[in-house]
């Protein structure tokens, strides 16, 4: 089955300074890689996502790359701000085999104003 | 547009109780999924139904998770007995048909005493 790596697993970055998540998967037939962000206490929120026939993708601060290749997606904050702070879930999921995702382990991010 | 409600939203029992968790999906999903996210970690998949059929339960403890969504829409999940280890919170989701983008509701926090 799949099997999702997600680094690091706290970040602490100063408000306005960038933040990357790293995630790494092993299914090479993973082909959609969303990123959900979940606060505390609350629900996780789908952010961005990014499918297998795109390398990049933006949406105003965020920012998802994909290398296929090497079986790694990242996702990337700029000017990050308070409201920021979280906790980020990257997933893979195989849509020929059902949209089952498969969650790494999780990074919490805090921004320090 | 109403989300996916989830109830109870929380709960605590003793060990070796019975507990059901209740969800309902948006409006028109005909995917359901079932996740239980254990703190600190990532949703971890139990079970999906496309309508009113399991597509993937092959992380369901089966000898103590039961899952069912009878007309295709609401789903319950049932705990018989629950053990200590099922402390976590668990979160149902939804997509339509095909689709992979899921929402996901506000989960119930389980509590095994």
């Amino acid at each position: 089955g799949e099997n999702v790596e997600q680094h690091p697993s706290t970040l602490s970055v100063q408000e306005g300074d960038s933040a990357v998540i790293k995630c790494t998967y092993s299914d090479s037939a993973s082909n959609y890689f969303p990123w959900y962000k979940q606060e505390l206490g609350k629900r996780p929120q789908l952010i961005i996502d990014i499918r297998s026939n795109v390398g990049e993708k933006k949406d105003q601060r965020i920012a998802v790359t994909l290398n296929k290749t090497a079986k790694h997606f990242s996702l990337h904050i700029t000017e990050t701000q308070p409201e920021d702070s979280a906790v980020y879930f990257c997933a893979a999921s195989d849509n020929n085999a059902g949209n089952m995702l498969t969650f790494g382990g999780g990074t919490r991010l805090m921004v320090k104003p | 547009e109403a989300g996916v409600a989830q109830s109870p939203r929380y709960k605590i029992i003793e060990k070796r109780q019975s507990v059901a968790f209740w969800c309902n999906p948006i409006s028109g999903h005909a995917t359901l999924y079932w996740y239980q996210q254990i703190l600190g970690q990532g949703p971890k998949l139990l079970i999906q139904f496309q309508n009113n059929g399991v597509v993937d339960d092959s992380q369901l403890p089966k000898d103590r998770f039961s899952a069912e969504r009878l007309k295709g829409v609401d789903s319950t999940l049932k705990i018989q007995p629950a053990k200590l280890e099922d402390s976590a919170v668990y979160l149902c989701a939804s997509s339509l048909a095909g689709v992979n983008t899921q929402y996901f509701g506000p989960g119930t926090r389980l509590t095994v005493l």
